[in-house]
């Protein structure tokens, strides 16, 4: 157990539809990433956030986007879904969000677009 | 980052070591390697990571090469718990704003009964 939570486990869903996606990093972690996991296109970082702000963006599509509350959970919300945004969602946490801190990662969301 | 290389797919006997290779060529002085390994479909897991010296900890060991264009990792005692896909990062260390961690396609370890 990494101590990184993300809710739902599961998540079926029709096209077009919107969901959130929720992480909480472990205790005292201060910056939260994101990550998509799908079949063709393997594990791509979205973006990160540190202290509330965002850090780092990677190939995250308009059509998402997350934010970092003040108790320093998570959201990603993912909006016109699309069959191909099926995926494994997992979030990570670390202390400061420096690149050589290790990264845990939560058992991650899986969602279905159908 | 620089880009790392890995077979896609290796066995190795319950017991054994498994000696897994990652080739990163293209590696700058301030890169370091990371290993992480992913069980099925879970959140990744942390190994080990290293700069240029060897490594050491209780669930593998890090071996780079002198020239750090590649590196091993190895666990000792192989159980069937160690199968998952395997993945070797090389990550900036002072470039900050660039936290990410990115995936290549990783080695798939089968450990055999």
């Amino acid at each position: 157990d990494s101590g990184v939570t993300q809710t739902p486990k599961h998540l079926i869903t029709a096209t077009g539809q919107r969901v959130t996606l929720r992480c909480s990093p472990r205790s005292g972690d201060l910056s939260v990433y994101w990550y998509q996991q799908s079949l063709d296109q393997g594990l791509q970082f979205l973006i990160q956030y540190y202290n509330g702000e965002e850090r780092a963006k990677g190939n995250i599509l308009e059509r998402f986007s997350a934010q970092q509350f003040p108790d320093l959970h998570s959201e990603l919300n993912l909006s016109s879904l699309e069959l191909g945004d099926s995926a494994l969602y997992f979030c990570a946490s670390s202390v400061l969000g420096v690149p050589t801190e290790t990264q845990y990662f939560g058992p991650g969301t899986r969602l279905l677009v159908l | 980052d620089a880009k790392t290389t890995q077979p896609p797919s290796m066995d190795c006997a319950e017991g054994r070591a498994a000696n897994l290779p990652c080739n990163h060529s293209t590696i700058s002085g301030n890169e370091y390697v990371y290993w992480y390994r992913q069980i099925h479909s879970q959140g990744p897991q942390y190994i080990i990571h290293g700069l240029k010296n060897n490594e050491t900890n209780e669930m593998a060991s890090l071996i780079i090469t002198e020239d750090r264009k590649s590196s091993t990792l190895i666990l000792p005692h192989a159980t069937l718990r160690d199968t998952a896909v395997y993945y070797c990062i090389v990550r900036v260390a002072s470039n900050f704003g660039n936290e990410k961690l990115t995936f290549g396609t990783g080695t798939r370890l089968t450990i055999i009964p």
